[in-house]
């Protein structure tokens, strides 16, 4: 069964270095969305992508935050300056309708 | 239950029981949900969905009932199993954004 697929499972990163995780969705899905999930608290919602372009993002979405698809089957989250209120785990989905989302593993980051 | 950014319950039931989990949302104007299923250490599990026409939907051993009314969701899991044990959390869509309450963890023993 085809499923998303996250890399690295854990990053550990100095604060103020730059960060990207990689994910690679479901290969005929064409809605692209990450989230982030602080521990202990719940799933957040940051950015949604769609036919090359951020279609939704959150106010945690900020100048620091990027995404790209560069090469038609990654989907990647850059963090330019990460800061310590950054670690949490990082959650790409993928889905083939306006809806419906399967979500990876994800990324554990921890920043210290 | 659970409601939209509160803190996380806990759910204790026997093996073989019926488990209900109930999430309040906050905005009338949603219009989908989904109920999702974290287990430790991965993401979350696609369990089932409803739309805001529908007031019941099922699945294998799952039902999903939405009180629009009372801006209610429930999940009902028939005769839970250990393998059942997580945290369940539910998801309510706008303008194509998906807000998550906390969860609930549900606890199965044998």
């Amino acid at each position: 069964e085809p499923e998303v697929t996250q890399t690295p499972s854990h990053q550990v990163t100095q604060m103020g270095q730059e960060v990207i995780l990689r994910c690679v969705p479901i290969s005929n899905h064409l809605y692209f969305y990450w989230y982030r999930q602080i521990l202990g608290q719940k799933v957040e919602f940051l950015v949604s992508f769609y036919n090359n372009e951020i279609s939704e993002k959150s106010e945690i979405f900020d100048d620091q935050f990027s995404v790209e698809r560069p090469d038609g089957s990654n989907f990647t989250l850059k963090i330019r300056s990460t800061k310590l209120e950054d670690s949490a785990m990082y959650f790409c989905a993928s889905g083939d309708a306006y809806n419906e989302q399967f979500f990876g593993p994800g990324t554990r980051l921890t920043v210290l | 239950g659970e409601s939209v950014g509160l803190h996380l319950p806990t759910l204790s039931v026997q093996e073989g029981d019926n488990s209900i989990i109930n999430c309040a949302y906050s905005n009338s104007a949603s219009d989908y949900f989904i109920w999702y299923k974290q287990e430790s250490g991965k993401g979350p599990q696609f369990i089932i969905d409803i739309r805001s026409n529908m007031d019941k939907r099922q699945g294998q051993r799952v039902t999903v009932l939405l009180n629009k009314t009372v801006k209610h969701l429930s999940l009902q899991i028939a005769a839970t199993q250990p393998g059942d044990s997580a945290v369940y959390f539910c998801a309510e869509n706008l303008d194509s954004t998906l807000t998550f309450g906390k969860g609930t963890m549900l606890l199965v023993s044998p």
